[in-house]
């Protein structure tokens, strides 16, 4: 009953490195999402997708890329980290709109630093 | 656009005393979800109750149980019999029935007093 599973849990970049944020759901959802949580703040969407190789920005795309191959993988990828992006980045995944039941399931979390 | 209002920024509950979160939601939809999500200092998203717009009964969940007053826009959160693990960020959310998208109020810290 694994449900949305995201890696690494921690980690630090140097300004300017390259990283990708794994994530993976088992349950068949259609919609996947990656969210980041600044401290003391809420969640801002970051990219989603519809399925697979469908993907769209979010409302704070800038220095992030998706892809979306299967429907159960749905990596983020940061470009050139920046210490603005140092945050708490969430995947989360939904069966999607008008489906019976429809609730945004979140990963445990990852925290990066840019250091 | 939907708005989420949580207007207690941190509530405090004694060990095993109830407590009532408040949210009110802003929209023009008429089918739509509403959420009570915790996240604990581990920063985890956990998904805690949920209700759907068109159920009058309201939603429960063991020790937590809401109070939805869809005329008012509320969606209130109650704890019963508080335990030191509730002791975390409470998130209300709103996602319209057609929508793909979450929309979070600020959140209420929540402490548990032994």
């Amino acid at each position: 009953n694994a449900g949305v599973t995201q890696t690494p849990k921690f980690r630090i970049l140097k300004i300017g490195q390259s990283m990708t944020l794994q994530c993976a759901q088992d349950m068949n959802h259609n919609y996947m999402y990656w969210y980041r949580q600044d401290p003391g703040m809420g969640l801002k969407l970051i990219y989603y997708s519809v399925g697979a190789g469908i993907t769209d920005k979010g409302e704070v795309p800038n220095g992030y890329n998706v892809s979306r191959s299967t429907t159960e993988y749905f990596p983020l990828r940061l470009e050139l980290a920046a210490p603005s992006q140092t945050s708490v980045y969430f995947c989360a995944s939904s069966k999607g709109p008008g489906q019976t039941g429809n609730t945004i399931y979140f990963g445990e979390g990852s925290w990066l630093t840019v250091v | 656009a939907q708005t989420v209002t949580q207007s207690q920024p941190e509530m405090s509950v004694q060990e095993a005393e109830t407590v009532t979160l408040s949210c009110t939601y802003d929209t023009s939809e008429s089918d739509y979800y509403l959420f009570w999500y915790k996240q604990p200092p581990s920063r985890q998203m956990i998904l805690v109750i949920r209700q759907e717009a068109y159920k009058q009964q309201n939603a429960t969940e063991n020790r937590f149980s809401v109070n939805f007053q869809k005329a008012a826009k509320s969606f209130s959160l109650k704890i019963s019999d508080s335990q030191l693990g509730d002791a975390a960020m409470y998130f209300c959310a709103f996602m319209g029935a057609g929508s793909y998208q979450l929309t979070f109020g600020k959140g209420t810290k929540l402490s548990v007093i032994p």
